[in-house]
């Protein structure tokens, strides 16, 4: 069955610092993955996606890598900010019912 | 302003007890979701929405039940034989369906159900 990793343990980083957080898959190869903020209490929202023939995307202070050959997706966040903290989560896309890894939680300490 | 939404924020049930909790769209999207996720708990989807007057069942559908009469609407009833409904429910919708690049989902701000 198809299986999304993502670490259950928190990331701590200091401001400034930069943040990755690892998305790995199994049994599946998606076409283009997706990442998600979600912030206590609310709903998750979008933040990139990109396509397997892409190997990096970027917007503003985030960066994404998609490695098909790894089933790996890297998230980076550069010159962290308090305000960066929150659970972010990988979505693999193109199979069929859309799902979602458990999301890694970013603590960014001032 | 285009968006999604969820009412109410709380919703209280009792046993025994059917409620339903609203999620309307006007992004004119054609899908639509509902999640349900609890402490520290990932999203696993309930039911799902391609079109209008077609749903079908997520991973865990079992206790609950949807309806799609409008494109803009998607209500979720959760049923008494739902034994264990207290979680965080949240709605999305997206342009296109899973597995188009137009799967991108916006979600709304959730309705944290407690069984009284």
């Amino acid at each position: 069955s198809q299986k999304i990793e993502q670490n259950s343990e928190a990331l701590n980083i200091q401001e400034g610092k930069t943040a990755t957080l690892t998305c790995n898959y199994t049994n599946y190869s998606p076409a283009y993955l997706q990442w998600y903020r979600q912030d206590p209490g609310r709903g998750p929202v979008f933040l990139l996606l990109i396509r397997e023939n892409e190997k990096e995307k970027r917007k503003e202070r985030l960066k994404v890598t998609f490695d098909t050959t790894l089933k790996q997706s890297l998230f980076h966040i550069t010159a962290s900010q308090p305000a960066d903290s929150a659970t972010y989560l990988c979505a693999p896309g193109g199979s069929y019912i859309p799902t979602f890894g458990r999301g890694t939680s970013l603590i960014v300490h001032p | 302003d285009g968006g999604i939404t969820q009412s109410p924020k709380y919703l209280f049930r009792k046993e025994g007890q059917n409620v339903t909790l609203s999620c309307e769209q006007n992004l004119n999207h054609d899908a639509m979701y509902w999640y349900r996720q609890d402490p520290g708990q990932g999203l696993r989807l309930i039911y799902y929405s391609q079109i209008v007057n077609d749903f079908q069942k997520g991973d865990i559908a079992e206790g609950y039940s949807v309806s799609r009469e409008k494109k803009e609407s998607f209500p979720l009833t959760v049923t008494s034989a739902q034994k264990n409904p207290t979680a965080f429910y949240l709605c999305a919708s997206s342009m296109g369906l899973a597995g188009t690049v137009q799967e991108t989902q916006y979600f709304g701000p959730g309705t944290r159900l407690l069984v009284l």
